[in-house]
């Protein structure tokens, strides 16, 4: 079975500064993909950005970056230029495609940003 | 495109009653998820369907909990009698072949 583990419940950041947080997973699968999503206080689940397993670049999505680590099933996300916005709940997610879009969610960090 | 869309936003029912909601997916979106999130948690799985069948319900209290999607595309979810413990949000979300899934908004239900 498919784990993810989120190992911070709870972070912290200035307003205008650089955060990241982790992600790690155990799978014993080489094609799948990874995703980080972020539930603000409004409740909706949101696609912040996704990484290909096959891919070794890190995906960035303007202020959004990846830390891909294929051998140690490590993805960590990056937020550069933290703003008030950023405030929400972030899931890390792995998706199995060849099992007809299994998804496994880590139980999330909770992100306050400081103004 | 449309999103996700889910009804209704806000229920509450008393313990022992039944309660229904119902998710209609982005078009042409085969796969379909309906997630349990307890305040504070991640979304829990209850079930997924690939256009009308399931894939995964392992996590479904099937003694009070139904879900179906007869022609593969809208879907309800049911639960009969309602437990204290079912207060929730009910999140449905959809998909399409190694694509992100997408999320309504989800449905909070409070059992009094």
């Amino acid at each position: 079975a498919q784990t993810v583990t989120q190992s911070q419940p709870e972070m912290s950041v200035q307003e205008a500064e650089t955060v990241t947080l982790s992600c790690t997973y155990d799978t014993s699968e080489n094609n799948y993909y990874l995703f980080w999503y972020k539930q603000p206080p409004s409740r909706q689940m949101i696609l912040v950005i996704r990484q290909e397993a096959y891919k070794q670049q890190n995906a960035t999505e303007n202020r959004f970056s990846v830390n891909f680590q294929k051998a140690a099933k490590s993805f960590s996300l990056k937020i550069s230029d933290s703003q008030l916005g950023d405030t929400a709940m972030y899931f890390c997610a792995f998706m199995k495609p060849n099992t007809g879009n299994q998804f496994y969610f880590g139980t999330g960090t909770s992100l306050t940003v400081i103004p | 495109e449309a999103g996700v869309a889910q009804s209704p936003r806000y229920k509450i029912i008393e313990k022992r009653q039944s309660v229904a909601f119902w998710c209609n997916p982005i078009s042409g979106h085969a796969t379909l998820y309906w997630y349990q999130q307890i305040l504070g948690q991640g979304p829990k799985l209850l079930i997924q369907f690939q256009n009308n069948g399931v894939v995964d319900d392992s996590q479904l209290p099937k003694d009070r909990f139904s879900a179906e999607r007869l022609k593969g595309v809208d879907s309800t979810l049911k639960i009969q009698p309602a437990k204290l413990e079912d207060s929730a949000v009910y999140l449905c979300a959809s998909s399409s072949f190694r694509e992100p899934q997408h999320f309504g908004d989800g449905t909070r239900l409070s059992i009094l």
